[in-house]
């Protein structure tokens, strides 16, 4: 059974930095993409970074370029997100995600999410 | 840039009616589409992937069509469990974007 689990989420004042993490099981974690999506408060969901399988191909939102950094580490089967110089609007429930597929021959990865974990709230406010 | 629109924001249907929900790309993302459900304070489940394809488990009254910059959600009898958000996604480039979703009430 897959499971994915989040941790590291909290209060954090403006400017400040935190690390999340996502525990993945019941899947070889290498061979998967994986994803942070977050969810502001009554709002939708925002994709926020990506990270291929062996951590050849990192991508990010605009609005996290440059503050937030994706890792993962295929010995552990972790996850990460690196979020520093943080901001009142980056206070959400952050998700890690799976992609549905292993990648095909040319090493595409259909970037689609069919597990999710339960989700780590980050508040950022002074 | 890309823009994703759900459309529309709320739909009230009755249980045993069929509903169609509808996501339009501002351009072309051929069939690189999903479409999600999220019900309060749970995390997304995703029920179709490549505009049509069910994922695992999920029920035949889900069905995805579209391609291009015009897609569908259907479901074709609604039952009690059904009625929750409902999210599209692009997946052709980056950065990859959903809609803003489309509540789907019982009426």
């Amino acid at each position: 059974e897959v499971q994915l689990l989040e941790s590291g989420g909290g209060l954090v004042q403006p400017g400040g930095s935190l690390r999340l993490s996502c525990a993945a099981s019941g899947f070889t974690f290498s061979s998967y993409a994986m994803n942070w999506v977050r969810q502001a408060p009554g709002k939708g969901l925002e994709w926020v970074s990506s990270i291929s399988g062996r951590s050849d191909g990192t991508y990010y939102a605009d609005s996290v370029k440059g503050r937030f950094t994706i890792s993962r580490d295929n010995s552990k089967n972790t996850l990460n997100l690196q979020m520093s110089s943080l901001r009142a609007e980056d206070t959400a429930v952050y998700y890690c995600a799976k992609v549905t597929l292993a990648p095909d021959s040319n090493g595409y990865y259909p970037w689609n999410f069919d597990y999710w974990g339960q989700g780590t709230l980050v508040t950022v406010s002074s | 840039e890309l823009v994703m629109t759900q459309s529309p924001a709320a739909l009230s249907v009755s249980p045993g009616e069929r509903a169609a929900l509808a996501c339009r790309a501002s351009q072309s993302v051929s069939s690189d589409l999903a479409w999600y459900q999220q019900k309060p304070g749970q995390a997304p489940r995703l029920l179709i992937y490549g505009a049509s394809t069910r994922a695992t488990g999920i029920p035949a009254r889900f069905s995805g069509s579209g391609s291009g910059t015009e897609f569908t959600l259907t479901i074709s009898s609604l039952q009690s469990e059904d009625f929750a958000v409902y999210y599209c996604q692009h997946y052709n480039n980056w950065p990859l974007l959903f809609g803003q979703g489309t509540k789907l009430e019982i009426k």
